[in-house]
């Protein structure tokens, strides 16, 4: 089926330092997701973005966090500064319409030390 | 706002054996509910999908899930599991309405053991 891709699958990272968490997603999807998942908790939504504009954010997506999609690239998910309890794996979701499945990446760990 | 309760976090079964994940939400309205698998080192991956119509739904792999209004509830089933089935299942909600951004509200997940 159709498929997600994070790249990197672990990020380990200096706290302070900027990082950038890269997502290709299904090629004719339209919609793009973030959720975070902290160790032993559930995930919870970050954002979702339409049409170069983000449509919803959770009190979770701190003025630290960004996303964007360039040209139709990498859907991106940056983080600067970043701080101890970003420490999470990451996972980016598409669909191609509002109310439809959402595909699911595997996820990227992302270690702040 | 809406949430998700997976009661068991852990459920163990053997290979053969019936299959019950349970799953209860908390929402104003009735939502869309999905249930998720996660394999190790993979996405999440769509089981199935309740909008309206008929209660019980099937999915792929032999599960099905049974939508209950009276109980606000979205169990998971199956008659016979495999060992490959042991994974990560996750339940999940989001609105039922035109405001509907595609945002999902998610369970803690259960861990699902099957016993060769």
């Amino acid at each position: 089926g159709p498929k997600v891709l994070q790249i990197p699958s672990h990020q380990i990272i200096d706290m302070g330092q900027m990082v950038t968490l890269n997502c290709d997603p299904v090629s004719n999807h339209l919609y793009f997701y973030w959720y975070k998942q902290i160790l032993g908790q559930q995930m919870e939504f970050l954002v979702n973005f339409y049409n170069g504009k983000v449509m919803e954010k959770s009190k979770l997506f701190k003025d630290q966090f960004s996303v964007e999609r360039p040209d139709g690239s990498y859907f991106t998910l940056k983080i600067q500064p970043t701080a101890l309890e970003d420490s999470a794996v990451y996972f980016c979701a598409s669909s191609p319409v509002r109310q439809n499945t959402l595909y699911f990446g595997a996820g990227t760990r992302l270690s702040v030390l | 706002a809406q949430s998700v309760t997976q009661p068991d976090a852990r459920v163990t079964v053997s290979e053969g054996a019936s299959l019950q994940l349970r799953c209860k939400y908390s929402y104003s309205a009735t939502p869309y509910l999905f249930w998720y698998v996660q394999y190790p080192r993979q996405g999440l991956q769509l089981l199935l999908k309740y909008y309206s119509g008929d209660p019980v739904v099937q999915g792929v792999n032999g599960f099905e899930a049974e939508f209950s209004k009276s109980n606000s509830s979205f169990h998971l089933r199956k008659a016979s599991v495999h060992w490959s089935d042991s994974a990560v299942y996750f339940c999940a909600v989001s609105m039922n309405t035109g405001a509907n951004t595609g945002k999902l509200t998610f369970g803690h997940g259960t861990i699902l053991r099957v016993h060769p």
